[in-house]
């Protein structure tokens, strides 16, 4: 089953705005990470956010955490044809389950 | 630090057939995960290594699975008696520190069963 749930499911914006995208997920966390996925290829990690922080900047991506909603968001600015990509949020939860729990993504078209 | 790989991309296959994945994670890695992931999900869990042994499983992970990880560093994930709903990419991913760690993946192997 997959815990978080990523929205919007696609995303099309032009070059040099910002792009938001949400995750919700369902039990309590360690952490919640993203990761972008360039078309047929791997995962990459881009940010990590423990559950005690509200949030974290990495460049050009702030990330966001409420728990008490248990929802984040992951905020790229002044986008660039190369953020063209998938973008999943995971998370770890507290149970004995080692795992990321992945959602669905958000597939992100960036526009020339 | 090569990153980590996996053997090979593609893979096409008659149902019914065995096929056999590799991956080589970041040598100093002791953590090694396997995901699927197919079109338009995120990926699945399937099993986690720390070293060789072998802590978890899915519920994904069918007794037509298994997955080895002999010496602590490269594992193979095996499925036997393919069917087409095995057609799947089978990610492999490594991390070398506490639970929750940023996990490294690979490009993938990409399973079709016909």
């Amino acid at each position: 089953s997959q815990q978080g749930e990523e929205d919007p499911q696609a995303l099309s914006i032009q070059e040099g705005e910002n792009a938001t995208m949400n995750c919700s997920y369902k039990t309590s966390i360690n952490n919640l990470q993203w990761y972008r996925q360039n078309s047929g290829r791997g995962l990459v990690h881009l940010i990590l956010i423990r559950s005690n922080e509200r949030e974290k900047h990495s460049g050009r991506l702030r990330v966001t955490l409420d728990t008490s909603k248990k929802s984040s968001s992951l905020l790229i600015t002044a986008s660039r044809a190369a953020d063209t990509a998938s973008y999943f949020c995971a998370t770890t939860s507290g149970g004995g389950a080692d795992g990321l729990t992945f959602g669905k993504g958000t597939h992100l078209i960036i526009q020339p | 630090d090569t990153g980590v790989s996996q053997d090979p991309r593609h893979k096409i296959t008659k149902r019914g057939q065995n096929v056999t994945f590799r991956c080589d994670p970041i040598s100093e890695h002791n953590r090694l995960y396997w995901y699927r992931q197919t079109l338009g999900q995120g990926p699945e869990f399937l099993t986690y290594f720390q070293n060789e042994a072998q802590l978890e499983k899915s519920r994904l992970l069918s007794d037509r699975f298994s997955a080895e990880r002999p010496k602590g560093s490269f594992s193979t994930l095996e499925i036997q008696r393919t069917e087409q709903g095995d057609s799947a990419m089978y990610l492999c991913a490594s991390s070398d520190r506490t639970k929750g760690s940023p996990l490294h993946f690979g490009n993938g192997t990409r399973l079709t069963v016909t």
